[in-house]
């Protein structure tokens, strides 16, 4: 059964340091999200992936947040530095998007890395 | 911009008993899709239901149904015959059914908490 990965699933931090977030997408997916979870704002879309080309990332915070995708079955996300506030669940998710096809698929969704910054 | 709202932040209901989530959403665009995803308290997000605006007939999966009112722009999930399992966060997202910028991005409601009693 096909399933997104994420890597690692906690991760406690000091307010500061870098932190790096993978996700290994499902086979043959050719778009990537990324999402943060929190109580007060719920899941955001921080990022978005298509044939491993960014094509929004609007919602993150350029000045500490980037995200990658070095091949098609790799995208990273980081925080550097990271602070309190970036306490969440970030989750990725991958799906199939055929550009100017009207098909999509479903999204998949890894079980999300809760980061923890103190 | 869409946006999707869900205006029960936590229902109980009685194991075997139907429980409804409501959900409304506003959009310019007549084609998209609507979709149900559960959150256990494993974090993993889960595809519940996915509705295609075109089709008037409601989706159904198993014990899971949606009321698609349109015109409405409204968007309930029944759950019959609850069962313990079915205890999670529930959250309505909607998605565009052309690529175009917005890709198959995925926004959300902020979330049902569903309790099930014995």
């Amino acid at each position: 059964d096909a399933r997104v990965t994420q890597t690692p699933r906690h991760k406690v931090t000091e307010m500061g340091q870098e932190v790096t977030m993978r996700c290994q997408p499902i086979l043959g997916h050719n778009t990537v999200f990324w999402y943060r979870q929190t109580m007060m704002q719920g899941l955001e879309l921080l990022a978005y992936f298509r044939n491993r080309a960014p094509l929004d990332d609007s919602g993150m915070p350029k000045d500490r947040f980037s995200a990658e995708m070095p091949d098609a079955t790799l995208a990273t996300l980081k925080i550097q530095p990271s602070e309190p506030r970036d306490s969440a669940v970030y989750f990725c998710a991958s799906g199939l998007n055929y550009g100017t096809s009207s098909y999509n698929s479903p999204l998949h969704f890894g079980n999300g890395t809760r980061l923890t910054v103190t | 911009a869409q946006t999707v709202t869900q205006s029960q932040p936590e229902m109980s209901v009685q194991e075997a008993e139907t429980v409804t989530l409501s959900c409304t959403y506003d959009t310019s665009e007549s084609d998209y899709y609507l979709f149900w995803y559960k959150q256990p308290p494993s974090r993993q997000m889960i595809l519940v239901i996915r509705q295609e605006a075109y089709k008037q007939q409601n989706a159904t999966e198993n014990r899971f149904s949606v009321n698609f009112q349109k015109a409405a722009k409204s968007f309930s999930l029944k759950i019959s015959d609850s069962q313990l399992g079915d205890a999670a966060m529930y959250f309505c997202a909607y998605r565009s059914q052309f690529p175009s910028a917005a890709g198959n991005k995925l926004t959300f409601g902020g979330g049902t908490r569903v309790l099930v009693k014995p």
